[in-house]
């Protein structure tokens, strides 16, 4: 398995509270990945990294951002939280080679209830 | 925009038995990657199978196998001699070669009889 963990695996808050999720990897990949996941849905992407300080939006970014300082952490911050931001929340990482950058292995999620 | 449909949204299949999962995709691209996850009740993604668009063979992991059929945009995965432990939500995803963003489809509960 990928050396990936996500913490805190559950949290529950408030509207309006921030909120940050943490991605760290050990296997030194370059690439990152934030994804939600909805009931009755697959994952969509919400930010990447591709690289220290290195990111770009997804295809769910609005509410919120992502920090890179490290190769191996990767921050997902909900500035002000909202019932519909209420997910569970994977992350991933991809190697830097050629074929390996196109799979992602998938840490072992957050939830996160906004109430 | 890359569409991946999954229209099966339930099966059951008898233990040691064999069934295959559906998938179909859209997309303009001729370079891409295709791929099956497995989502237990933990709900961790588990990468189950990958198939290269460019590759012709059909990928093969123990009991798992994919039929891929490049000119029909098909994309299915077969279990053969299943087990207890294989039921699972089962997620097929796209991506094209130096893509960021997987898109998924929206799943197919497997279930598995004793």
């Amino acid at each position: 398995d990928a050396g990936i963990t996500q913490s805190p695996r559950h949290k529950v808050t408030e509207t309006g509270t921030p909120v940050t999720l943490r991605c760290h990897q050990t296997e030194n990949h370059r690439y990152m990945y934030w994804y939600r996941q909805d009931p009755g849905h697959g994952l969509r992407l919400i930010h990447y990294s591709y690289g220290v300080k290195d990111t770009d939006k997804g295809e769910v970014s609005d509410g919120y951002s992502v920090s890179r300082s490290k190769t191996e952490d990767f921050l997902l911050t909900l500035e002000s939280a909202t019932s519909s931001q209420t997910s569970v929340y994977f992350c991933a990482i991809s190697e830097d080679i050629a074929g390996g950058r196109n799979t992602q292995y998938f840490g072992p999620g957050t939830r996160l209830t906004v109430l | 925009a890359q569409t991946v449909t999954q229209s099966q949204p339930e099966m059951s299949v008898q233990e040691a038995e064999t069934v295959t999962l559906s998938c179909t995709y859209d997309t303009s691209e001729s370079d891409y990657y295709l791929f099956w996850y497995k989502q237990p009740p933990s709900r961790q993604m588990i990468l189950v199978i990958r198939q290269e668009a460019y590759k012709q063979q059909n990928a093969t992991e123990n009991r798992f196998s994919v039929n891929f059929q490049k000119a029909a945009k098909s994309f299915s995965l077969k279990i053969s001699d299943s087990q207890l432990g294989d039921a699972a939500m089962y997620f097929c995803a796209y991506i094209r070669n130096a893509g960021n963003m997987l898109t998924f489809g929206g799943g197919t509960r497997l279930m598995v009889k004793p």
